[in-house]
């Protein structure tokens, strides 16, 4: 059964300053995705990675993908309060369409 | 163009009634999945379709959850006998084309809180 998971739970930084959320699957998958959710919205796709070592940058956001260590980053340059949501990564199940797998999320709140 | 739309976006029902949540897909999607998000939670898959075509419903959680895409666009996600734990959001998503890469587009959701 593919799991997935997401660290950290729960992130509070201040504006302009850096930092990662990871996330880990058990299992192999050749596609990755990155979705945005704010309080009482739907999710918004941010970025699909398709490959060993793909690397998407949109703004301030920036998802790599490494499939042999199962694990994807959203990096966070610079961050600014509009980038305060909470953050699933979802990876596609390999041979069932594409059924996705969501992590448990990472609520973000950027603090000026 | 039009997203994904669903109806209602708010449902409160008495426990024990049936409900009836809708999904509008976006026009030509071929792909629709309908997935339960509880408070705190991340989605997760119940059932999708291709066109009219139920290929998987592994995820729905007992014989009371139902679904059907009669005509291969708008969706119908139907509980029976409502239970609280069924209380959640519950999300549609289409997508173009079965098993490409094209990602998931989803809707703003149903909120259902079973009293």
């Amino acid at each position: 059964e593919l799991k997935v998971e997401q660290n950290p739970l729960f992130l509070s930084m201040q504006e302009g300053k850096n930092y990662t959320i990871y996330c880990n699957y058990s299992t192999t998958s050749d596609r990755l995705y990155w979705y945005r959710q704010d309080p009482g919205k739907s999710l918004e796709s941010l970025f699909v990675l398709l490959s060993n070592g793909a690397v998407k940058q949109e703004g301030r956001l920036m998802a790599s993908l490494d499939t042999k260590a199962r694990l994807s980053t959203l990096h966070i340059t610079a961050a600014v309060h509009d980038l305060s949501a909470t953050y699933f990564c979802a990876v596609a199940n390999t041979g069932t369409a594409s059924k996705l797998t969501f992590g448990t999320g990472t609520r973000l709140q950027v603090t000026l | 163009g039009a997203g994904v739309s669903q109806s209602p976006r708010y449902k409160v029902a008495k426990r024990g009634q049936d409900v009836a949540l809708r999904c509008d897909p976006i026009s030509g999607h071929v792909s629709l999945f309908w997935y339960q998000q509880a408070l705190g939670q991340g989605p997760e898959f119940l059932t999708y379709f291709q066109n009219e075509a139920q290929l998987d419903k592994s995820g729905l959680p007992s014989d009371r959850f139902f679904a059907e895409r009669p005509e291969g666009s708008v969706s119908t996600l139907k509980i029976q006998r409502t239970q609280q734990e069924d209380s959640a959001v519950y999300l549609c998503a289409s997508s173009p084309v079965l098993g490409s890469i094209e990602t998931q587009y989803f809707g703003p959701g149903t909120r259902l809180l079973v009293l």
